[in-house]
């Protein structure tokens, strides 16, 4: 199963908003429901910000939203804040597997 | 408060065998499912296997055969048995609270260094 395809890293501004784009195939993020990302700071666990492509686990700020169309899902932060500096991580169910992660996205906040 | 709390990792050489455990608080491990999920150093992560809460497991292909998942009730504990281990298999190795099909408790992780 290969990982998911994702940004190695994008930059942007305080304030404004970064989407990170995390693509798979017709076997994962394309055929399910089941995208979820995780956000992970240096030497630490990684946290769940996104389940089931769009939703929210309580506690999580609303400044992150994801979404998918077809084989791409995405994850936005807007208002991004120094706190959001990060690596970034996208998994989806897959048919052979409970999981498959992507690469990770490393988000500099200029 | 729902925590994880792994242990068990250490150095061990080549061809080795290492338990690591995961003792959860605030929530019934049995009555959940738990994966395992590992990091190897500078890379990304890995899912490496799932305990359903009817006791189904499945595992990774990297790791089929040689690692075995299990859970104890009156420990509420996870665990994860390694054997006949490599040097890919260096990594943190983090237990996680699987809600089909994300993971919403993560614990601090387990460093498992092999090493010849």
């Amino acid at each position: 199963q290969s990982a998911l395809t994702q940004p190695a890293s994008v930059s942007e501004s305080p304030g404004q908003s970064v989407t990170i784009s995390c693509t798979g195939t017709s076997n994962d993020v394309g055929d399910y429901s089941y995208v979820s990302w995780y956000q992970q700071h240096p030497g630490k666990a990684p946290k769940l910000l996104i389940y089931d492509v769009n939703n929210r686990p309580s506690g999580v700020s609303n400044r992150f939203s994801g979404s998918k169309s077809g084989n791409t899902a995405s994850l936005t932060i807007s208002g991004l804040q120094a706190e959001d500096e990060s690596t970034y991580y996208c998994s989806s169910y897959t048919s052979s597997s409970p999981y498959v992660f992507g690469a990770g996205t490393k988000v500099t906040v200029l | 408060e729902v925590q994880l709390v792994e242990t068990g990792g250490g150095l061990i050489q080549p061809g080795g065998s290492l338990r690591l455990s995961c003792a959860a608080s605030g929530f019934t491990v049995s009555s959940n499912h738990m994966s395992w999920v590992r990091q190897a150093p500078g890379k990304g992560l890995e899912w490496v296997s799932v305990i359903y809460s009817d006791r189904r497991t499945y595992y990774a292909d990297s790791v089929k055969g040689r690692f075995s998942i299990s859970r104890d009730y009156s420990m509420n504990t996870l665990f994860l048995q390694m054997k006949s281990l490599r040097a890919d298999d260096t990594a943190v190795y983090y237990c996680a609270r699987d809600l089909l099909y994300f993971m919403d408790v993560w614990g601090q992780g387990t460093t498992v260094s092999v090493f010849s």
